[in-house]
């Protein structure tokens, strides 16, 4: 069955990096979307991104946040300057089609900010 | 705004037994819900997803129902076993994206 896949599966970075976060969506798959869940709280929707822009932005996503399609096949979040409130786990999902058909979720990376 | 709950917030129960969890939402105008499995630390898996004209499916010992109009959904977990202990998560989506709820945390006691 087609997987999303995510790297790293952890990374741990220090205050004020950057980081990318890679996510390779299925293949077929138009839509693509970054999620994160802060330990013990509920998934939050960050970003979704469709024909090469975002197509909604949560209120999370301020501009420390940016995602890029840089070729066929990957889809990235970018966070700049980490703050500690960063720790999270950031998942990548993709649809082939908006809303209808579902989501696949990928394993997801989970980001350490010390 | 969307809200979804979940009820109740952890289960422990003996091998064997049939269980139901609970998702509830605000606003009923979904276009589908999807419900998911996480193991701890882990990923989100995709269990069912019902679409807001359905009012049922089924896969396996898994069988979700939803109605829309009173915001609510149930999954029915047959026969549980020890390999089900996760943390099941519901997701109701809008035509852009997922609102969640928070989970209910399962544990199948051999």
């Amino acid at each position: 069955e087609p997987e999303v896949t995510q790297t790293p599966s952890h990374q741990v970075t220090q205050m004020g990096q950057e980081v990318i976060l890679r996510c390779v969506p299925i293949s077929n798959h138009l839509y693509f979307y970054w999620y994160r869940q802060i330990l013990g709280q509920k998934v939050e929707f960050l970003v979704s991104f469709y024909n090469n822009e975002i197509s909604e932005k949560s209120e999370i996503f301020d501009d420390q946040f940016s995602v890029e399609r840089p070729d066929g096949s990957n889809f990235t979040l970018k966070i700049r300057s980490t703050k500690l409130e960063d720790s999270a786990m950031y998942f990548c999902a993709s649809s082939a089609g908006q809303a209808k058909r579902g989501y696949t979720f990928g394993s997801g990376t989970r980001l350490t900010v010390v | 705004k969307q809200e979804v709950t979940q009820i109740p917030a952890a289960l422990s129960v003996p091998e064997g037994e049939n269980l139901v969890l609970n998702c509830s939402f605000t606003d009923s105008a979904i276009y589908n819900l999807q419900w998911f499995r996480q193991d701890p630390g882990k990923g989100l898996t995709s269990l069912l997803l019902i679409q807001s004209s359905q009012r049922e499916q089924t896969s396996g010992r898994l069988n979700a129902s939803l109605d829309k109009s009173s915001g609510r959904s149930t999954l029915y977990i047959a026969a549980s076993q020890p390999g089900d202990s996760a943390t099941y998560l519901c997701a109701v989506g809008n035509n852009r994206k997922l609102i969640w709820g928070l989970g209910t945390s399962l544990a199948v006691n051999p």
